[in-house]
Order: C-alpha cells, then structure tokens, then sequence
C-alpha cells in the first residue's frame, strides 16, 4: 500500500457523459500527479499540481480538467467522453521540493471503460 | 521531447533464470531514473531510484540496475528470478531541473512471465 487513494475503484459510463475521479495524497506529500495508462498510448502524463496551484501540463486534453483543494486532494474532471478516453487513470503523490530529486508513489488506478 | 526505449516487449524464463531488462533514454541533461513493477492488478510500486552517486544501484526484491551514462542507459537485473517476479516493469525518467516539476515519461513496458 503506497498510501494514495483513488476513488472510484471502476467506472462506467457511456460516450458524452462527464466523470469525476477523485485522488487523496500520502500524508505530507504535496505535489499530485495524473497518469493515463492505455494499451495504445502507454503510460502518459497528464499534469502535475503542487500545493493548490497548476505546475506542469502533460498530453492533457482540453476536454480534461484537474484541480487540487486545499486539504491536498486532487480531482480530475473528463468530459464530452469519447471511447478513446477508456484507459487506467493513475494518481501519483510526492513531496516535490524545489531543487531536490523526488520519488512519485502511485495509487491503485480507476479504471474508466467508455461505452 | 525526452523518450525512453524498453527494448523487450514480453520475456519469458523460467526459475531461477537471471534476468537482463533493457532501457535507454534520450535526454541530453541530467536525470533521475526509475523502474516500477506492476504485478497483476496492482498499481505501480517503486522498485529502485537513481539520482546520483554509485552508478549500481540496489532496489527491493533482490533487483539491481546499473547506470551507464554514456549509453544513456539503466537496465534491470536480477541474478534469480521467481515465479512471484511475474509482472510488468517500466522505466521511467525525469529530467532534473530544480524546477519542481517531476514528471516522468515511460518506456512501455516489458511483460516478464516467469515459468516455475
């Protein structure tokens, strides 16, 4: 157990619709990672955000959006879904400190099917 | 754009068969450099680190991988395998800049099936 936690464990949904996945860091992590993992495209990063505020944007596209809160957590929105969109989707949490290297701990996944 | 090779899609040994997992990288500067494994219906977990230092690094579960700079390399070794090492392994990069910004890129991965 890396001590991230993402919610829901699956998902299913059908094209156009819009879904929320939900990701808790480990304690005392800032820095919130996004991950899509897909049998074509690989293990892709979306974006990264550090304590509240947007730090580095990935193969994110537009119709996704991503926020962290104040309590850390971090949520991904994606929208108009397309079968394409069917994928694993990772969190990630690390401490992310400027200036010092930095180890990314992952969570259980949701896996999102598109129908 | 950074990108990272992992040379062998699918591997398969049996018991105690060691076990050589490539992956070359193309990035100029300096980096930090991973391996994840990804047992069957688990999530990704941290099997050793580099950043900097001896270029032979030990991780958990009895895994190695060696650093070699002017082949922009870091492979994966283990001298025994075991049934239970069955699972996926990626290489992962993140270029050090100091910025704060650790996002890393991944080779595809490399399905290791290990026949008892």
């Amino acid at each position: 157990d890396s001590g991230v936690t993402q919610t829901p464990k699956h998902l299913i949904t059908a094209t156009g619709q819009r879904v929320t996945l939900r990701c808790s860091p480990r304690s005392g992590d800032l820095s919130v990672y996004w991950y899509q993992q897909s049998l074509d495209q690989g293990l892709q990063f979306l974006i990264q955000y550090y304590n509240g505020e947007e730090r580095a944007k990935g193969n994110i596209l537009e119709r996704f959006s991503a926020q962290q809160f104040p309590d850390l957590h971090s949520e991904l929105n994606l929208s108009s879904l397309e079968l394409g969109d069917s994928a694993l989707y990772f969190c990630a949490s690390s401490v992310a400190g400027r200036g010092r290297p930095d180890t990314q701990y992952f969570g259980p996944g949701t896996r999102l099917t598109v129908l | 754009a950074q990108s990272v090779s992992q040379h062998n899609h699918h591997v398969i040994l049996s018991e105690a068969a060691s076990l050589e997992l490539g992956c070359n990288y193309s990035y100029g500067g300096t980096v930090n450099l991973f391996w994840y494994v990804q047992y069957p219906g688990q999530h990704l977990q941290l099997l050793l680190k580099y950043f900097s230092g001896d270029p032979l690094v030990k991780g958990i579960k009895g895994f190695e991988a060696e650093f070699i700079k002017s082949k922009f390399s870091f492979n994966l070794r283990k001298p025994s395998v075991q049934w239970s090492d069955t699972a996926e392994y990626f290489c992962a990069v993140n270029p050090y800049s100091g910025a704060g910004s650790y996002q890393l890129t991944f080779g595809k991965g490399t399905k290791l099936s290990v026949i008892p």
